[in-house]
């Protein structure tokens, strides 16, 4: 079946502007993940999404950050004037459950490039 | 705080050698402890994963890693690695349930096979 979708693959922006980042998980998958790989910094967690529950926002490096997850499927992370130093590839995962058992399937990530 | 720490940035190895990838890992609680394969221009593939029971775990592509608690370590070995297997390994530890089912990365290892 399909896996976890992102786009656009690569986006280079303006500092200063604002950007837009998709996600689709695999359908019916509860739980979805955004984490951020950059150099330096390594892969880190910035906000997870479980059915209806409130996100976890707790790894967002600032409020520029922001994400929703429509009815519970597509995820779209937004960054706000954005940052030479948010330059990064943002990945995306799912999985079934939330919980270490079920494994948290990634996207191919998103590249962005931050002028 | 949870954390995860992968000492080796870069190993070379020969096709045909063994392999072995260092992770020390701290958390609070009964750690999910993982072992991510990232391929140039790829996505974040599974390789294995510990929960309970056996320490010593077999995943994919001939891998295997072993649990010790008392050394807080959970290293990859592979007996005879493949040229394939060149890629950016990374050890990620995470929790049972909800926000905590987060993964914490390790800052990961890049292998080159040489043949």
């Amino acid at each position: 079946g399909a896996g976890v979708s992102q786009s656009p693959s690569n986006k280079v922006t303006e500092k200063g502007k604002d950007v837009e980042l998709r996600c689709d998980p695999i359908s019916g998958h509860t739980a979805l993940y955004w984490y951020r790989q950059s150099l330096g910094q390594g892969l880190e967690f910035l906000i997870y999404f479980q059915g209806n529950s409130a996100p976890d926002k707790s790894g967002l490096p600032s409020d520029r950050f922001s994400a929703e997850r429509t009815g519970g499927s597509v995820s779209t992370l937004t960054i706000q004037r954005t940052q030479q130093e948010d330059s990064a590839v943002y990945l995306c995962a799912s999985s079934l459950w939330a919980g270490g058992y079920n494994e948290q399937f990634f996207g191919p990530g998103t590249r962005l490039t931050v002028l | 705080a949870q954390s995860v720490t992968q000492p080796d940035i870069h190993i070379t190895v020969s096709e045909g050698a063994s392999l072995e990838l260092r992770c020390n890992y701290s958390y609070g609680a009964t750690p999910y402890l993982f072992w991510y394969v990232q391929s140039p221009g790829q996505g974040l593939q599974l390789l294995l994963k510990y929960f309970s029971g056996d320490t010593l775990v077999q995943g994919i592509k001939g891998f295997e890693a072993e649990f010790k608690r008392s050394q807080s370590s959970f290293n990859l070995r592979k007996p005879s690695v493949h040229w394939s297997d060149a890629a950016e390994y990374f050890c990620a530890v995470g929790g049972n349930t909800g926000t905590a089912s987060k993964l914490t990365f390790g800052t990961g290892t890049r292998l080159q096979v040489t043949l």
